[in-house]
């Protein structure tokens, strides 16, 4: 079965600092991964997938992740926060496109000035 | 690109009546949809995997003739929660799957309040 790990419920961080939000995943085959933003009382929005194409994903607001299978993580950067980077940040996993979302249980971003 | 457009935002009613939520396809068709709850401050639960012209799958510990999914249209699923209790309140979102570039695409979330 495949699941999801997310570290850290909370990430504090200053504005203009680099930013790292962690995942590990677990799953006996091929995986894809998707990191999704929520803001409060919102859907979530995808900031990048992987594939299975390359390792390195870049995806929307200066985010990107890259895909480590020896390492089995996916972990979220950014080179300088924002402000509107504050939010709920979710890992997920799915064995082959299609298939359901499992999700972790979400890191906050917290960002200060 | 693809949007799920779910209605309504939010909904208060009262203990013992049902509430039904829908989540509409509106530029794709999608053969199937998930249904997540989300508790505050807490992560999705897949409640279950909607498919267009059968019957829904639902995880285990999902009560399905509490949660009650129709999907009769590819662009068109709907959830109802019968007898709603307090306990029912929740945020519950809907997801499809967008082919062929294996996106999800997630509807804005409903906010039910059992009162």
């Amino acid at each position: 079965a495949q699941s999801v790990t997310q570290l850290d419920s909370q990430v504090p961080v200053f504005e203009e600092a680099p930013v790292e939000l962690r995942c590990n995943y677990s799953s006996s085959v091929s995986v894809y991964l998707f990191w999704y933003v929520q803001y409060p009382n919102q859907g979530l929005q995808l900031l990048l997938k992987y594939t299975s194409a390359a390792t390195l994903v870049k995806g929307i607001n200066g985010f990107e992740a890259e895909f480590k299978k020896s390492e089995t993580s996916f972990h979220l950067t950014k080179p300088s926060a924002h402000m509107s980077d504050a939010a709920e940040y979710f890992c997920a996993v799915s064995e082959g496109g299609g298939n359901k979302l499992t999700f972790g249980t979400g890191t906050q971003l917290k960002v200060e000035l | 690109g693809a949007v799920v457009s779910q209605h309504p935002s939010w909904v208060i009613c009262k203990s013992g009546t049902s509430v039904k939520i829908e989540c509409r396809s509106l530029d794709f068709q999608a053969t199937t949809m998930f249904w997540y709850r989300q508790f505050p401050k807490q992560s999705l639960m897949l409640m279950a995997t909607s498919n267009e012209g059968s019957k829904a799958t639902y995880e285990q510990g999902v009560e399905k003739d509490k949660f009650l999914i129709n999907h009769a249209s590819l662009t068109l699923s709907t959830l109802t929660v019968t007898s709603a209790h307090p306990e029912d309140s929740s945020f519950y979102i809907c997801s499809a799957n967008v082919p062929p570039q294996d996106g999800y695409t997630f509807g804005s979330g409903t906010r039910l309040t059992v009162v």
